[in-house]
């Protein structure tokens, strides 16, 4: 049972573009959603991070949208570089802390120049 | 502090040996985690420590693979028996819980059972 599905797979945006990743969860338990970003041969690293209690949350170019009804999440990157073409991973936990997080399986953004 | 530390980094070796990592925690983290990471796919949760006790273990840690923590700092995975299927990459990460602080990993061992 897959508890948290992310889509798409793989995308790929022009320089400057926003790039957008999306996230659905099944357990309404779940009260906090990081955002992992995994560059090759490193290990994932804290993004972004919100809690249900607000319906976004924004860090520099990195937005976090959040649909509690839905129960969808989703990452926006604006101004996309370069830089930040990694693998990027929605994520939840059940406990108010983040501990023992669930990933979705990832999705590959590559960034053209 | 340089963050959490895994060793070795790249691990080979052949189908019903036995392999050990060890992963050294951000000094004055309680909490110490191992997950697995296979191509393709998130990190899927193995088991945690808070201090030197071992309080969760996910039903992929068959009873091929133990891990410890003595005296709660550094932490050992080993996998007896290995398989092809070990094959992946183990990820430590640890956190100080109480300040409800975010999880710092490690950049991995990755297996390869041949």
């Amino acid at each position: 049972q897959q508890q948290v599905k992310q889509s798409p797979q793989s995308l790929i945006v022009q320089k400057g573009g926003i790039s957008i990743i999306n996230c659905a969860y099944e357990n309404t338990a779940f009260d906090y959603f990081p955002w992992y970003q995994q560059f090759p041969g490193k290990g994932p690293a804290l993004l972004i991070a919100i809690r249900p209690d607000v319906s976004e949350k924004k860090e520099g170019r990195f937005t976090i949208s959040f649909n509690k009804s839905a129960k969808q999440f989703s990452l926006h990157i604006m101004d996309s570089q370069p830089g930040d073409s990694a693998t990027y991973f929605c994520a939840a936990s059940k406990e108010n802390r983040d501990d023992k997080i669930i990933f979705g399986k990832g999705t590959r953004l590559h960034i053209l120049p | 502090d340089t963050g959490v530390s895994q060793n070795p980094r790249h691990k080979i070796t052949k189908r019903g040996q036995n392999v050990t990592f060890r992963c050294d925690p951000i000094s004055e983290h309680n909490r110490l985690y191992w997950y697995r990471q296979t191509l393709g796919q998130g990190p899927e949760f193995l088991t945690y420590f808070q201090n030197e006790a071992q309080l969760e273990k996910s039903r992929l840690l068959s009873d091929r693979f133990s891990a410890e923590r003595p005296k709660g700092s550094f932490s050992t995975l080993e996998i007896q028996r290995t398989e092809q299927g070990d094959s992946a990459m183990y990820l430590c990460a640890s956190s100080r819980y109480d300040r409800g602080e975010k999880l710092f990993f490690g950049s991995g061992t990755q297996l390869s059972v041949l």
